[in-house]
């Protein structure tokens, strides 16, 4: 099956650059996406890396490395509002289906 | 364009009784999943559906959880009987294609007391 992990918490002060990474195991590999979701809400779809490389939109970047697998979200010039948790997910083994990861919880600090 | 609309937005039942959640994903989209997410983890798949059939079910405790999707747009997903570890918040979402971006609903938040 599939496995992820992130880390549990993350703080950073606003203006900052914050990255949280992902690991992930699986038996066959379809891409790695990124989700927001804010206390109460919906997750968001942020990104999605199938190829080794970062991918850049606006003040997030996301990283992928097939040959280690691990994957990062990159969070530039940090905003009160990115405060949430953020998930990294990848297909299932038959690449149908999203497996999350535990998730990670950013506090922006003032 | 609309969202994936979910409804109720919150409920408290006892253990034991029945609840229904609905589903309206967002217009063509073919894919439809229901996904359980508990307090502080990540959401967990319960069933997907592709336009009204089912391509997995494999983490549907079927002995007491349902799910149709009718005429391959709404779905619902039934609890019958709740249990107190069945309090968790049933996200609904959906997409043009499988394995594609998701677009989730705002989420049933169920208390089962």
């Amino acid at each position: 099956g599939q496995s992820l992990e992130q880390p549990s918490e993350v703080t950073a002060v606003e203006g900052a650059i914050v990255q949280i990474n992902c690991t992930y195991q699986t038996s066959g590999f379809y891409g790695l996406s990124w989700y927001q979701q804010h206390d109460g809400g919906a997750p968001t779809f942020l990104s999605y890396n199938a190829l080794d490389g970062l991918e850049e939109t606006g003040r997030f970047s996301s990283f992928l490395s097939r040959s280690d697998s691990y994957g990062y979200l990159l969070l530039q010039e940090l905003q009160m509002k990115d405060s949430a948790s953020y998930f990294c997910a990848v297909p299932d083994n038959y690449g149908q289906n999203f497996v999350f990861g535990p998730g990670t919880r950013l506090s922006v600090l003032p | 364009e609309a969202g994936v609309a979910q409804s109720p937005r919150y409920k408290i039942i006892e253990k034991r009784q029945s609840v229904a959640f609905w589903c309206n994903p967002i217009s063509g989209h073919a894919t439809l999943y229901w996904y359980q997410q508990i307090l502080g983890q990540g959401p967990k798949l319960l069933i997907q559906f592709q336009n009204n059939g089912v391509v997995d079910d494999s983490q549907l405790p079927k002995d007491r959880f349902s799910a149709e999707r009718l005429k391959g747009v709404d779905s619902t997903l039934k609890i019958q009987p709740a249990k107190l570890e069945d309090s968790a918040v049933y996200l609904c979402a959906s997409s043009f294609r499988r394995n594609t971006e998701a677009f989730f609903g705002q989420g049933t938040r169920l208390t089962v007391v």
